[in-house]
């Protein structure tokens, strides 16, 4: 498997409900980022969390990061239907030089 | 100024057609990257500038071709490319980590290149 691996590939919720995913890696990171992606257009920066924090928030957004399981999550409460989108999940790795590795991603589709 | 503007938006070629990609930034990044996206798959990192200097080269053929001729410009020569290279090209920028070293700061994106090779 790879450095930010994501878990579910793909989620379909009601719009006002919560969604959740789910993203794991294998190296020691300095950071952990989030990105959404509309449409194979460009990446939107979401939210960095650092290795020494534990919780992040941004309007909607929630992230946890947990190094001593390596996962992360984000946690979008009261989805709408302009967050459908792919998310992906992003490390930079401390170990064998700088390299920012995306996960596999997960695709959110939100049905009004 | 908090964009990063890519061009062209498309861009169709043959295998023995020279082309390049242009990426700009205002935002005062000394970092810049270029990654390659394939359909359904998440962005793949090429090369990193840091400070107008390649500072790593992700095992990229050499029919690609970076140049970054100031801070604020990054481009991508093609020529010689193979069908397998269509793709989504994206750039970003950032300031550089800490040390001047690329990477850990929050990377910008532009909205990418959709390239076809004929």
């Amino acid at each position: 498997s790879q450095q930010g691996e994501e878990d579910p590939q793909a989620l379909s919720i009601q719009e006002g409900e919560n969604a959740t995913m789910n993203c794991s890696y294998k190296t020691s990171i300095n950071n952990l980022q989030w990105y959404r992606q509309n449409s194979g257009r460009g990446l939107v920066h979401l939210i960095l969390i650092r290795s020494n924090e534990r919780e992040k928030h941004s309007g909607r957004l929630r992230v946890t990061l947990d190094t001593s399981k390596k996962s992360s999550s984000l946690l979008i409460t009261a989805s709408r239907a302009a967050d459908t989108a792919s998310y992906f999940c992003a490390t930079d790795r401390t170990t064998g030089g700088f390299k920012t590795i995306f996960g596999a991603g997960t695709r959110l589709f939100v049905k009004a | 100024d908090t964009e990063v503007t890519q061009t062209p938006k498309h861009l169709v070629m043959g295998m023995t057609n020279k082309k390049s990609l242009k990426c700009e930034q205002h935002m005062g990044h000394r970092a810049m990257y270029w990654y390659k996206q394939k359909a359904k798959k998440p962005p793949e990192l090429m090369f990193v500038y840091s400070y107008e200097k390649l500072s790593i080269n992700e095992s990229v053929p050499s029919r690609f071709s970076p140049e970054c001729p100031n801070s604020s410009l990054l481009n991508l020569h093609l020529h010689a490319l193979q069908p397998e290279d269509s793709a989504l090209y994206l750039c970003a920028s950032s300031h550089p980590g800490l040390a001047g070293g690329p990477g850990y700061e929050t990377q910008y994106f532009g909205p990418g290149t959709r390239l076809l090779v004929l």
